[in-house]
């Protein structure tokens, strides 16, 4: 029985280039959020979607995030253009309906 | 964005200790959760509670959502090596009865010295 998977586990960047990182909710689960976590602080809100649709972005910086949960496959956070400033651990949940979030291993970004 | 205040913000323990930490806000929640994280790994779940006042046990943790639903506690009872970590609280409002986002914790680094 599988948890929340991750993708990939470090991903590092050169300023200006794109970062994508993939999650694969655990099976039944329909609802994916997106936090990101700086050194030695808690973990911040960024996005919540169900398949195919984004039901919460109050977190996601304007510009250069976007995230999408298609009806087949991951769900993807992308980060273009990246800065020094985007460096940081993104973690992914995900829940069924009304049920407490389950948290994967995360992805630790650094940017060159 | 609001988050959590949680104390204390350190804890140095000995080995069989029981352990106390608290959650605060400024706004109050319908879901309180306790997570602890590891070094490189994600939150794991330790407890959810759902009701206020509501007191709920996993073991040798017990966390209870307080009466005015602004605070949380967590205590561990005879602690060992293994609790060293960051516990973090998470608080979730929906008035929907429909799933949202959680609002994190500062954390609590717990060690735990033999």
């Amino acid at each position: 029985n599988a948890g929340v998977m991750q993708n990939p586990r470090h991903l590092v960047r050169r300023r200006g280039q794109e970062a994508r990182l993939r999650c694969s909710p655990m099976k039944g689960h329909s609802h994916v959020y997106w936090y990101r976590q700086l050194p030695e602080e808690g973990l911040k809100f960024m996005v919540y979607l169900q398949k195919e649709n984004i039901i919460d972005e109050s977190g996601m910086p304007k510009e250069r995030f976007s995230a999408e949960f298609p009806k087949e496959g991951p769900s993807i956070l992308r980060i273009q253009q990246v800065v020094r400033g985007d460096s940081a651990a993104y973690f992914c949940a995900s829940s069924p309906r009304g049920q407490p979030q389950h948290f994967g291993d995360g992805t630790r970004l650094s940017i060159l | 964005g609001q988050q959590l205040n949680q104390s204390p913000q350190s804890m140095f323990i000995q080995e069989g200790e029981d352990v106390s930490m608290n959650c605060t806000s400024s706004s109050i929640f319908n879901t309180w959760l306790w997570y602890k994280q590891d070094p490189g790994e994600g939150p794991v779940l330790l407890i959810a509670l759902y009701k206020a006042g509501e007191l709920t046990s996993n073991g040798r943790l017990t966390a209870q959502f307080g009466i005015t639903r602004k605070d949380s506690f967590l205590n561990i009872s005879a602690s060992i090596p293994s609790d060293v970590g960051i516990y973090f609280c998470a608080g979730h409002y929906s008035d929907t009865g429909t799933a949202s986002k959680l609002t994190f914790g500062t954390g609590t680094r717990l060690q735990v010295t033999l």
